[in-house]
């Protein structure tokens, strides 16, 4: 069954600290590994997409990393700020025709001050 | 250019109404995605659709549940004789074409509540 698995579901850090958030898939065949922000209320938006052969993709504070070989991802925080209190969630490409997304239930971070 | 455009961004429907969201794509995307997202569960995968035609209509539930991509005009997600289980946030992406792995960019989503 292709499925995407975060954790932790919640986490709490304060202001400038750094932190890392997990996902595990079982999504075959594998395409791509996407992780999106989600603000409350509104649509995810792509932070980083990597493909087969990319294992780590930055985007300013953001880096994500890609073992494809044990099906893990993670993406690091550095610096928090407080606008980074959102929920973000990995997301993995099924490889089939239609590109279809395998989204993950998402790890809610809250940035305190 | 602006972002992808849903319609209305909150719906109230009574048991029994119908509802129609709608979904208009970045300038250039010819591809559409529909997305269903229950509280306290990700997104799940509805409809890929391209200008009139279904792609990949796997997610969508068998009955009161349509999708639509005409040549002119928005897409339109179509729920017959809403139930109260039907209420969720309803997104939409679309992606340009020919461009792997297809970039999917949201909308701001519908909230849909069957009261």
């Amino acid at each position: 069954k292709n499925q995407v698995e975060q954790s932790p579901q919640s986490l709490i850090i304060l202001e400038g600290k750094n932190c890392t958030l997990q996902c595990n898939y079982t999504v075959s065949p594998f395409s791509n590994l996407r992780w999106y922000k989600q603000d409350t209320g509104r649509g995810p938006v792509s932070l980083t997409i990597m493909t087969f052969s990319e294992n780590t993709k930055s985007n300013g504070r953001y880096t994500a990393t890609l073992d494809a070989d044990t099906k893990q991802s993670s993406l690091h925080i550095t610096a928090s700020q407080l606008s980074d209190s959102a929920s973000y969630i990995c997301v993995v490409g099924h490889g089939g025709a239609t590109n279809k997304l395998i989204f993950g239930t998402g790890t809610l971070l809250a940035v305190q001050p | 250019n602006a972002g992808v455009m849903q319609n209305p961004r909150h719906l109230v429907r009574r048991r029994g109404q119908e509802a129609r969201l709608r979904c208009s794509p970045m300038k250039g995307h010819s591809h559409v995605y529909w997305y269903r997202q229950l509280p306290e569960e990700g997104l799940k995968f509805m409809v890929y659709l391209q200008k009139e035609n279904i792609i990949d209509e796997s997610g969508m539930p068998k009955e009161r549940f349509s999708a639509e991509f005409p040549k002119e005009g928005p897409s339109i997600l179509r729920i017959q004789q809403v139930v109260r289980g039907d209420s969720a946030a309803y997104f939409c992406a679309s992606s340009p074409p020919d461009r792997a792995p297809y970039e999917q960019y949201f909308g701001p989503g519908t909230r849909l509540t069957v009261t």
